[in-house]
């Protein structure tokens, strides 16, 4: 069966230092993978997406970038972070060929103080 | 682009009644309408979902139902148990994005 994979679970960070959250997926091929930002009480916002290995999608712009180095792997990064950036991360896989279901990890709780 | 909305934003029933989120969506082309459950401190869970080309579609106490003429759709849970209690998210789309609502915070009490 298919696992989604993210870590840290909760990271504290001063403003104006780097990022780095991974996302890996096991148990599937070339997935499709996204990264979504959900503020408190609020509704999930796409932040990226890749359909392949180097092929990202923007959907917001901001202070965040992202990559996927390998077939299963999806990192979020930012060089800066700012106050604005806290938030609970959220990475999702589906499968390819038409409308499929997002399955989600257990997100990465982010602060910034 | 897409825009849903989803409604009630807080839901409160007593254990045994039913409960009913409905959501509104706005392109026409969206063809795959996912609800998720989300519990505290977790990634949400697919719990149901439904294709443009279903009205309806029931599984357990747990039914989702589709009026592509009017853009709308509806999650329904019947005889509510506390383990419900959760933040619901409706979402509409198609090829590989979704669009999510704002999210329905269910408590079910005893």
């Amino acid at each position: 069966s298919q696992t989604i994979h993210q870590w840290p679970a909760t990271l504290v960070q001063p403003v104006g230092s780097p990022l780095s959250l991974e996302c890996t997926v096991e148990g599937t091929s070339n997935p499709n993978l996204y990264w979504y930002r959900q503020a408190a009480g609020r509704g999930l916002q796409l932040l990226f997406y890749s359909v392949g290995i180097g092929q990202i999608s923007s959907e917001v712009p901001q202070n965040l970038s992202a990559s996927r180095p390998q077939d299963r792997q999806f990192i979020l990064s930012s060089k800066k972070l700012l106050l604005s950036d806290s938030g609970f991360y959220l990475c999702a896989w589906s499968g390819t060929g038409g409308p499929q279901p997002q399955h989600f990890g257990d997100g990465t709780r982010l602060s910034i103080l | 682009g897409e825009n849903v909305e989803q409604h009630p934003s807080t839901l409160s029933v007593q254990e045994g009644d039913s409960a009913v989120i409905k959501c509104t969506y706005s392109d026409s082309a969206s063809n795959y309408f996912p609800w998720y459950k989300q519990e505290l401190g977790k990634g949400p869970q697919l719990i149901i979902d439904i294709r443009s080309n279903v009205g309806e579609k029931k599984d357990q106490r747990i039914a989702v139902t589709l009026n592509k003429t009017a853009k709308h759709f509806s999650l329904h849970i019947t005889e509510t148990q506390p383990e419900d209690s959760a933040v619901y998210f409706c979402a509409a789309g198609g090829f590989q994005k979704l669009v999510f609502g704002t999210g329905t915070r269910l408590l079910v009490s005893p």
